[in-house]
């Protein structure tokens, strides 16, 4: 079945950065874009860029533009983000999310990895 | 960027209830919108795509529906397993993905 596997949780000072693994199986990992999202604790979902698999494209959103850099193994099926200068308000859990796109161009997110929770304290 | 706010944004209800949802575009998204359901501790589960198509295996008391700017998700009667957060999310603008702020459905 398709599934996607994150990293464990991580624990990095301000200033520091971290870098979440999202494994692909069960697909053709070169043919769907790759999403990341994150959640601040007790917050809504925030929507931070995706990464064309086949190409190496990328297309991050504005707040994040300079920081995040997301990038992929194909060899391993394996998707990354990594986000630098991390500040205390980027404790959040993050995930990875696979675009789905029907025949008639609409386009969701299915699945959805199971989370990675990064905590960034002095 | 296209913005998109959902009310309530909390609710109580009691199982059996029907509940309904609004989520509202900053402008036309056609029905590029969806819908997930977030349960404490786990990630975000698809529930409506294209407005109103169901995700296999989701039960069909949950529809959706609306077009343009403004979209309903509704649960028909509401089971104990259905407390939980719901957002939508506008696929229209591919560059700058966007979910509603969330609606959290509570036992009364």
């Amino acid at each position: 079945q398709v599934q996607l596997v994150q990293s464990g949780a991580e624990v990095k000072k301000p200033g520091a950065s971290v870098k979440v693994s999202c494994k692909a199986s069960g697909y053709t990992f070169t043919g769907y874009y790759m999403h990341w999202v994150r959640q601040a604790p007790g917050q809504g979902l925030e929507w931070m860029g995706w990464i064309n698999p086949n190409s190496g494209g990328t297309n991050y959103a504005q707040k994040f533009q300079g920081r995040v850099t997301m990038t992929r193994d194909t060899s391993i099926s394996t998707a990354y983000m990594e986000l630098s200068r991390l500040r205390s308000d980027d404790t959040a859990v993050y995930y990875c999310a696979r675009e789905q796109i029907a025949a008639a161009g609409t386009n969701w997110f299915d699945p959805w990895g199971q989370g990675t929770l990064v905590t960034v304290s002095s | 960027d296209i913005q998109m706010t959902q009310s309530p944004s909390s609710l109580s209800a009691s199982v059996g209830d029907r509940v309904t949802i609004t989520c509202r575009a900053s402008q036309s998204i056609s029905s590029y919108l969806n819908w997930y359901q977030q349960k404490p501790g786990k990630a975000p589960k698809l529930l409506i795509y294209a407005a109103s198509s169901l995700q296999s295996g989701v039960p069909s008391r949950f529809s959706g529906s609306g077009s343009g700017t403004d979209f309903t998700l509704t649960i028909s009667s509401l089971q104990p397993e259905d407390f939980a957060t719901y957002y939508c999310q506008q696929s229209y603008s591919t560059l700058t993905w966007a979910f509603g702020q969330g609606t959290k459905v509570e036992i009364k």
